[in-house]
């Protein structure tokens, strides 16, 4: 099972270039949702889904974007990256009630902005 | 920050012996979250306690939860050099789409 895949891996962005980091679940997971992590530190919630079409905010939202237009992608924008959005993202999926409300979470995107 | 406390921020021990790592959080929650992270790669559930649990098993782990001092506890037993990583907890109190973690302890585990 291919569960949470993100792409790309690796980034490197100049100040201002725009990308989008792919992500998606084959698990037909209601929940899917963002999170960057910076050194030392848990992770923070940046937007999330709670079924396609749905989207909010979470902690630190500014600068990103997302759209969720089918249950399996939920892909984050950066329209203008800048240095303090240089972390790593993860992308997690979940469905309620399911195996205890266990979140599954993707192997990470290293984002670089110079 | 939202972010929940853990403590110690890191931890240096050698295998066989047991490790606990403590997480406190803010406010009133539905359940609690361990995940663990090897260095370099996503996060890995490994135990989830409800509210109205005060302890839980799995394997060589044991979590408890004290609600009225909101906080947890991660045990460890018998650790050896393949646990070493970070381990987070995670708390709903934001609702269950928002997990909010804790800033997470770093394990050690010489051989």
């Amino acid at each position: 099972n291919a569960g949470v895949t993100q792409t790309p891996k690796f980034q490197v962005l100049k100040t201002g270039q725009s990308m989008t980091l792919q992500c998606a679940q084959d698990m037909n997971h209601e929940y899917m949702s963002w999170y960057r992590q910076d050194p030392g530190m848990g992770l923070r919630l940046i937007h999330y889904s709670v079924g396609a079409g749905i989207t909010d905010q979470g902690e630190v939202p500014n600068g990103y974007n997302v759209s969720r237009s089918t249950t399996e992608d939920f892909p984050l924008r950066l329209l203008s990256a800048a240095p303090s959005q240089t972390s790593v993202y993860f992308c997690a999926s979940s469905a309620p009630g399911q195996a205890g409300n266990t979140i599954y979470f993707g192997e990470g995107s290293w984002l670089t902005v110079v | 920050s939202q972010q929940g406390e853990e403590d110690p921020q890191a931890l240096s021990i050698q295998e066989g012996e047991n490790a606990t790592m403590n997480c406190s959080y803010k406010t009133s929650i539905n359940n609690l979250q361990w995940y663990r992270q090897n260095s370099g790669r996503g996060l890995v559930h490994l135990i989830l306690i409800r509210s109205n649990e005060r302890e839980k098993h799995s394997g060589r782990l044991r979590v408890t939860l004290d609600t009225s001092k909101k906080s947890s506890s991660l045990l460890i037993t018998a650790s050896r050099a393949a646990d070493t990583a970070s381990y987070f907890c995670a708390t709903d109190e934001e609702g269950f789409q928002k997990l909010v973690f804790g800033t997470g302890t770093r394990l050690l585990v010489s051989p």
